[in-house]
């Protein structure tokens, strides 16, 4: 069971803007850098954002990451079609000594 | 283009051993930490361990000791042993590199094993 919690789903139209939450404690996302991965079902998941709002070469500027003490969240700006996939938070943690992923988002374009 | 492919059978049977098989393409296994995931149908991301370039090991506690990862630096290749499978391990299992930032850089397609009783 994840201790990073996600909204099942999010939506959007051409052009507007979504974002998608990812709520935990002070003893993970407060403690650890979150990463948001993007996953298109029969493909290899991408790195969108790392270290909480840092991008990686060739990911567009319309993807962005944010963190308080106890949420992180991904923004999508000027959403796109291809951007309908999965999305995924995840961290590294020292209390757990592995690996956690949130639950995931659905990103649907209307 | 450092690349990565899941290989290994796609049909296990109840009780028995899944073995996996994860080819790095294009560049070195050295210097890296290599993971396995895996996602259920209709489920999220679990990770399940991660294994050094020199051998070093970690993996999920809640698959406790079932679970046995290792490298061939030779063939650019990382192993996945899971033993006494039973239906819940039906998932998709992808590999995944961590260069020792705490994220997974580089992931494979990912490949579909079904456990059969």
């Amino acid at each position: 069971q994840s201790v990073l919690n996600q909204p099942p789903s999010a939506s959007g139209t051409p052009g507007q803007r979504v974002i998608i939450s990812c709520s935990g404690s002070n003893s993970n996302i407060g403690r650890e850098a979150v990463n948001w991965y993007q996953h298109l079902p029969g493909t290899a998941p991408k790195l969108l954002i790392y270290n909480n709002d840092q991008r990686p070469s060739g990911v567009p500027d319309r993807f962005s990451g944010s963190k308080s003490a106890t949420s992180a969240s991904l923004a999508i700006s000027g959403l796109r079609s291809e951007d309908e996939a999965d999305y995924f938070c995840a961290q590294w943690s020292d209390s757990l000594n592995g690996y956690v992923f949130g639950t995931g988002t659905r990103v649907t374009v209307l | 283009q450092v690349q990565l492919q899941e290989s290994g059978p796609g049909l296990v049977k109840s009780s028995e051993t899944l073995s996996l098989t994860c080819t790095v393409s294009g560049g070195s296994i050295s210097s890296s930490y290599w993971s396995w995931i895996r996602q259920p149908p209709g489920k999220g991301l679990e990770w399940i361990g991660f294994v050094s370039s020199s051998g070093f090991s970690n993996h999920n506690a809640s698959l406790k000791s079932r679970v046995t990862m290792s490298v061939d630096t030779s063939k650019n290749q990382v192993s996945l042993k899971m033993k006494s499978v039973t239906a819940a391990d039906t998932a998709v299992y992808f590999c995944a590199r961590d260069e020792g930032a705490g994220y997974f850089d580089l992931w494979g397609q990912g490949t579909l094993v079904t456990v059969s009783s």
